[in-house]
């Protein structure tokens, strides 16, 4: 089975540019997350899509961060424009959904902000 | 109060030691449990999930539950040098509707 599929691995950007991240869930997982880690911490979770809708994103600074699932499927998250402190691993992760089932995370994108 | 907190180490513990990792979680409404294990630069990976209260054994890992005072445990018997890394408590909310996870402990092995 194919894990969590997560592109690109590595990004370096200048403050005030935009990125974006994709992300390609475990096939048959309704439920995805987006969760920052930044170095020394847990994983903070910025958004979670059950299919297309999101179930919460209250953690997403949403005046910069912008996220979305298509189809149910994949999913891209975007930053603009950056900032110092967004200098992170972005890691998305997926799971059948419910209180139950435990999250398989992708490799991660790690962010460097100049 | 934080929604799950760990105690962020670092452990350390000689090798064949048990190493004891403690986490404590603030929503009574969770009902299960997840250990993640993540190495340096590397994503988290699960190792143990727990949904009652007691004891659960998956090799060398013990994972411990008790939802009246809110806490769950990780036990590693037999410590390796290759158990060295950080561990994640994740807790979902009431509900499901979204898993916090704690900072992680830290734990080294030494051999």
């Amino acid at each position: 089975e194919a894990g969590v599929a997560q592109s690109p691995r590595y990004k370096i950007i200048e403050k005030r540019q935009s990125v974006a991240f994709w992300c390609n869930p475990i096939s048959g997982h309704a439920t995805l997350y987006w969760y920052q880690q930044i170095l020394g911490q847990g994983p903070k979770l910025l958004i979670q899509f059950q299919n297309n809708g999101v179930v919460d994103d209250s953690q997403l600074p949403k005046d910069r961060f912008s996220a979305e699932r298509l189809k149910g499927v994949d999913s891209t998250l975007k930053i603009q424009p950056a900032k110092l402190e967004d200098s992170a691993v972005y890691l998305c992760a997926s799971s059948l959904g419910g209180e139950y089932t435990e999250a398989f995370f992708g490799q991660g994108t790690r962010l460097t902000v100049v | 109060q934080k929604e799950v907190e760990q105690n962020s180490g670092p452990l350390s513990v000689p090798e064949g030691a048990i190493a004891s990792l403690n986490c404590t979680y603030s929503d009574r409404g969770s009902q299960s449990f997840f250990w993640y294990r993540q190495y340096s630069g590397k994503s988290p990976e699960l190792i143990m999930s727990i949904y009652s209260n007691g004891d659960k054994e998956d090799g060398r890992f013990t994972a411990q539950l008790n939802k009246a005072s809110q806490y769950v445990s990780l036990l590693i018997r037999d410590s390796q040098p290759s158990d060295s890394a950080t561990y994640l408590c994740a807790a979902p909310n009431t509900g499901g509707f979204k898993t916090i996870f704690g900072a992680g402990t830290r734990l080294f092995v030494k051999a």
